[in-house]
């Protein structure tokens, strides 16, 4: 079975600064997607970024961008520019792509929850 | 588009009660999902759903069950609920576009404590 594991419960940054989130996974599988998400308060699972492992590019949206490093199974988010609105808990997920039998079931780190400072 | 919607936002149930809690959405999704989330942790998956009339377990499946009579509604329910089943649950859907599985959408979720 595949775990994900989120080192730093806790994070923090100040405005405008960058800040890196840690994720480490493992797996067997070579075929497989990793997404971060990002939960404010209001309890909402919104998507930042998606990455699929057959990609050696790392992914970026915006001010969102991963390091994924396949070899060593892991998957870092960088937020660049921290905003007020970037705090929240941030969830590494795994999800497998091998053999058509994954139907996209998400496996989830235990969370990071980020605070940023003005 | 509505998307994901699920009801009741929260719900406070005594131990040994039943309840079901409902999701719906909008995209014509086929895949569907149900999560919950103890506090401080990550989710961790209920069941799945692949299309109406085809459901299976996912990694913490006891003390639950589901149905998929329709591709719109993925109802989860409760028998005889028990204080370990305080949590947030949440449900998701995915599309499928051109054979491969599209990230999920989730509802806002459902709070739900057992005393």
């Amino acid at each position: 079975a595949q775990t994900v594991t989120q080192s730093q419960p806790e994070m923090s940054v100040q405005e405008a600064e960058t800040v890196t989130l840690s994720c480490t996974y493992d797996t067997s599988e070579s075929d497989y997607y990793l997404f971060w998400y990002k939960q404010p308060p209001s309890r909402q699972m919104i998507l930042v970024i998606r990455q699929e492992a057959y990609k050696q590019q790392n992914a970026t949206e915006n001010r969102f961008s991963v390091n994924f490093q396949k070899a060593a199974k892991s998957f870092s988010l960088k937020i660049s520019d921290s905003q007020l609105g970037d705090a929240a808990m941030y969830f590494c997920a795994y999800s497998s792509n091998a053999g058509g039998t994954s139907y996209g079931k998400l496996t989830f780190g235990q969370g990071t929850i980020l605070t940023v400072h003005p | 588009n509505a998307g994901v919607t699920q009801t009741p936002k929260f719900r406070i149930l005594k131990i040994g009660q039943s309840m079901t809690l409902q999701c719906t959405q909008d995209m014509n999704h086929n895949y569907m999902y149900w999560y919950r989330q103890d506090p401080g942790m990550g989710l961790k998956l209920i069941y799945y759903s692949v299309g109406a009339g085809i459901t299976d377990k996912g990694e913490v499946p006891n003390g639950y069950n589901v149905s998929r009579s329709t591709t719109e509604d993925f109802p989860l329910r409760l028998e005889l609920a028990a204080p370990s089943q305080t949590s947030v649950y949440f449900c998701a859907s995915s599309p499928v576009v051109a054979g491969l599985i599209q990230p999920q959408h989730f509802g806002d979720g459902t709070r739900l404590s057992i005393l």
